[in-house]
């Protein structure tokens, strides 16, 4: 089975621009979170998608959107790029079954810095 | 979600064991004790997980206390390659509608040569 994978690995944006991130989930998995990661924090979940909707959001503002196709693969989409979103932004997929949930497999990461 | 208290590093020697403690005073009865951990520059890496038996895989062990107060992650023999940062994580049995995971800082672990 192949695993997570994101695209960019690294990516320096300017302040007020728009940035998409995209995510490959593990195959089988039908759930995607994503994750922001600050330098020297925790990782800070930000939403997760089931089955191409919206399922359950974190404390970010409305700027932070995300997308789920049909594949399960993700993009999380960030508008008006402020300095503090400069961090690692992490892609985790899992499997929802019967209401109970695997163990989230991550992704290694984009490395976004706004400037 | 329920917080968990860990120290912030702990430092071992290659091939000893490690004891990373985690305390869960809050712990609900259908909250999951998960470990994951993060190498450098790399995404967080499940580790195991457990509700009240202790547990073993290829990777750790979980003890869990009989209250459920604390746990401990051992590592039976520490490789350089286990140098990362463990976070210790409690998620509700069911996960309901929303599998998000409540990261702390976590313990930095560093294995001398």
């Amino acid at each position: 089975e192949t695993g997570v994978t994101q695209s960019p690995t690294h990516l320096i944006k300017t302040r007020g621009q728009q940035v998409t991130l995209r995510c490959s989930s593990q195959s089988g998995h039908n759930t995607v979170s994503w994750y922001q990661q600050a330098l020297g924090q925790g990782p800070q979940f930000i939403f997760q998608y089931y089955r191409e909707e919206e399922n359950g959001r974190g404390n970010f503002p409305p700027r932070f959107s995300g997308l789920q196709f049909p594949n399960y693969s993700s993009e999380l989409n960030v508008n008006a790029l402020e300095l503090d979103d400069s961090a690692l932004y992490l892609c985790a997929s899992s499997s929802r079954d019967r209401g109970l949930n695997t163990e989230a497999f991550f992704g290694q990461g984009t490395r976004l810095t706004v400037v | 979600d329920a917080k968990t208290t860990q120290p912030n590093s702990m430092e071992s020697n290659e091939e000893e064991p490690v004891h990373l403690p985690c305390n869960h005073s809050t712990i609900s009865g259908t909250d999951y004790i998960h470990w994951y951990r993060q190498l450098p520059s790399q995404g967080p890496e499940y580790v195991i997980h457990g509700l009240t038996s202790n547990v073993n895989n290829r990777m750790a062990s979980l003890a869990i206390a009989e209250d459920r107060k604390s746990s401990t992650l051992i590592l039976h023999r520490a490789t350089l390659r286990d140098a990362a940062v463990y976070y210790c994580i409690l998620r509700d049995r069911s996960g309901g509608s929303n599998y998000k995971l409540t990261f702390g800082k976590g313990t930095l672990l560093t294995v001398n040569p």
